[in-house]
């Protein structure tokens, strides 16, 4: 079956810190995809990021990057030096072939960073 | 601009009535989704559409019906058969929509529904 696991429900830092959110993905597709969405308080999920299993290179956006690995199921997102604007929920999302959603993206149940002045 | 209105905002129903959520979209898309969100919860597929006059159900289909009459249109009807309606709806739009797709989801900015 496929299942995302965000294991971190909230997370509280301060402006200008580093942090890192967690997501454990398991699928038995050879080839699937990998999101992360954000949701900011106004409650539109926005997308960040999408990443094919076959390309395990990291990924750096400004300051948004993403550490994916293969071998430990993993699509790790790291905000370098984190802004009051980062606060949201972020959701980290798996689709493919099999599994549940008929193929439809699988939502993990996101984590709630919060970002104080 | 181009993008997905959902509408009302926030809705309440009363208990054994039908309530009806908007969801219409000016991108061109095929598919559209609609997901349920529970407090501390991801989100969960209800229904989905991947062409006009079809749609099929998802993971947590009981208690709600679609229907897909224009492509730019997919209003989802929250029954009475369904008995815990309380949560953030949120309906999303992509180009295709093919299984297993690696297309990114563009989303609404949802409907509360709260239960009277």
């Amino acid at each position: 079956a496929q299942k995302v696991t965000q294991a971190q429900t909230e997370i509280s830092v301060v402006e200008k810190e580093d942090v890192t959110l967690d997501c454990v993905y398991e699928t038995r597709d050879t080839t699937y995809y990998l999101f992360w969405y954000k949701q900011p308080p106004s409650g539109e999920l926005v997308f960040l990021i999408r990443r094919n299993s076959f390309d395990e290179q990291n990924e750096i956006s400004g300051r948004y990057s993403w550490n994916f690995q293969k071998s430990t199921s993993s699509f790790n997102f790291t905000i370098t030096a984190s802004q009051v604007v980062d606060s949201a929920v972020y959701f980290c999302a798996l689709s493919g072939t099999y599994g549940g959603s008929q193929g439809n993206l699988i939502f993990g149940k996101g984590t709630k960073l919060s970002v104080k002045p | 601009d181009g993008g997905i209105t959902q509408s009302p905002k926030y809705l309440f129903r009363k208990e054994g009535q039908n309530v009806t959520l908007s969801c219409e979209q000016n991108l061109n898309h095929d598919a559209m989704y609609w997901y349920r969100q529970d407090p501390g919860q991801g989100l969960r597929l209800i229904y989905y559409s991947q062409i006009v006059n079809d749609f099929q159900k998802g993971d947590i289909a009981e208690g709600y019906s679609v229907s897909r009459e224009k492509k730019e249109s997919f209003p989802l009807t929250v029954t009475s058969a369904q008995k815990n309606p309380t949560a953030f709806y949120l309906c999303a739009s992509s180009i295709r929509g093919t299984r297993g797709s690696n297309e990114k989801l563009l989303f609404g900015s949802g409907t509360q529904l709260s239960v009277l």
